[in-house]
């Protein structure tokens, strides 16, 4: 699996758009890209996934480069209640089996 | 539908005890995996099962030992608590297809502290 870089956290305001970039240089032809949102006291859920350029949904947007060695998870407009941690996963999908990897994510605090 | 449910929510062990945490899903997926969390880093896994009856070590399987009987219990057990397994415990399951894409749908999590 890829190693993917995060940082560890990030602060924010209320109404601001936040930018998370995860950095995954040994990004594999047939590696996709996940991210996972965690709230305090709760488990993972899946938020968005993308392969190349970007991806949006009712949650995030996804932007991936043309090399794909980096992407970048895009919140906009947060509130408190987007205080969490996220993950960035990088790995094949496709072929069955347990390959998913959390490392430590980045923690993202929303101040009013 | 209640999708993964965990219990119990919190536990106190003493060294030595004995323990299961269970897990439950009621989305008849095959797919179901334990993982534990330690503070700042990221989730490991522990032991997996494809389907009932089938099971398999993950990256950190000792100390821990897992049964599958049925599509919706995958129960965790504890053989000999020690202060190293203090963690926060989470149950996952998925399809075959989903999971493949790799997404899983995690339970809220079972805080242990063992003392």
């Amino acid at each position: 699996l890829a190693k993917t870089t995060q940082p560890i956290s990030m602060d924010s305001y209320e109404g601001q758009e936040v930018n998370i970039t995860c950095s995954h240089n040994n990004i594999a032809t047939n590696d996709y890209i996940t991210w996972y949102q965690q709230f305090p006291s709760q488990g993972p859920r899946f938020i968005i996934q993308g392969y190349k350029t970007k991806v949006t949904n009712e949650v995030a947007s996804l932007f991936i480069p043309a090399d794909r060695k980096s992407s970048t998870l895009s919140l906009p407009r947060v509130s408190l209640s987007d205080t969490a941690v996220y993950y960035c996963l990088v790995g094949p999908i496709g072929t069955g089996g347990f390959k998913t990897i959390f490392g430590a994510g980045t923690r993202l605090f929303v101040k009013a | 539908n209640a999708g993964v449910t965990q219990t119990p929510k919190f536990q106190v062990l003493k060294t030595g005890q004995s323990m299961t945490l269970q897990c439950a899903q009621d989305m008849n997926h095959e797919y179901m995996s334990w993982y534990r969390q330690d503070p700042g880093m990221g989730l490991r896994l522990i032991h997996y099962s494809v389907g009932a009856g089938i099971t398999d070590q993950g990256e950190v399987p000792n100390g821990y030992n897992v049964s599958r009987s049925t599509t919706e219990d995958f129960p965790l057990r504890l053989l000999s608590a020690a202060p190293s397994q203090t963690s926060v415990y989470f149950c996952a399951s998925s399809t075959r297809e989903v999971q493949a894409k790799n997404i899983q749908y995690f339970g809220a999590g079972t805080r242990l502290s063992v003392l």
